[in-house]
């Protein structure tokens, strides 16, 4: 069981809907992370939040836009995707100021724009 | 900067032989080093984990050790089974980079026949 939950695990939308994903943690982690992967690649940093605060933003587009509003959620809020963001999309998180440190994933939610 | 550079996959396997998937790194500090473990519809496991020179990490039968005259982390099992099947990560974080950044090797996807 993993100690990452997101929801929903699986997302088909089309290239005018606006939807979220949801990530929750309740390991006291005060660092969070959004990741999209390909199938057979490995996972690409999107954004990371340390503290509730975005600390990195991996010049993602601005049809992403996440949100980070207690140190156990993070969010990604999806606008006018387009056919080549269909992706697993990953939530992680991990101790701020335990530096190397592993980070703890969740499942992912399978995103299909159609 | 860094990086890490993995064994090219696919690699199949008989049920009980050797596995060895090869990873090395570079980095411009100390860092750490870790094994992940990615099955199908699902995310990313730990496997196991070395934060320092020398030091081997081990988890369900899989070793690695962190040999920095070699910069290599390279990932060892006596015998796989077919549950072993899945796709494995090499990824290194660099205790100095913001926010605990992960390095993600290629993966090697690993089939394990009976």
């Amino acid at each position: 069981d993993t100690e990452v939950t997101q929801t929903p695990k699986h997302l088909v939308m089309g290239m005018t809907n606006k939807k979220s994903l949801k990530c929750e943690q309740h390991m006291g982690h005060r660092a969070m992370y959004w990741y999209k992967q390909k199938a057979k690649k490995p996972p690409e940093l999107m954004f990371v939040y340390s503290y509730e605060k975005l600390s990195i933003n991996e010049s993602v587009p601005s049809r992403f836009s996440p949100e980070c509003p207690n140190s156990s959620l993070l969010n990604l809020h999806l606008h006018a995707l387009q056919p080549e963001d269909s992706a697993l999309y990953l939530c992680a998180s991990s101790q701020e100021g335990q530096k190397g440190g592993p980070q703890h994933f969740g499942d992912g939610t399978r995103l299909s724009i159609l | 900067g860094n990086s890490v550079t993995q064994m090219e996959g696919p690699v199949t396997l008989s049920e009980e032989a050797f596995l060895t998937i090869n990873c090395t790194y570079t980095a411009t500090g100390y860092p750490s080093l870790f094994w992940y473990v990615q099955y199908p519809g699902e995310g990313l496991q730990l496997l196991l984990k070395a934060t320092k020179a020398d030091d081997k990490g081990s988890n369900k039968g899989f070793e690695a050790t962190y040999r920095k005259e070699t910069t290599s982390f390279h990932l060892e099992k006596g015998s796989v089974q077919v549950s072993d099947s899945a796709v494995y990560f090499c990824a290194l974080s660099d205790p100095i980079d913001t926010g605990n950044q992960f390095y993600f090797g290629t993966g090697t996807s690993l089939t394990v026949i009976p």
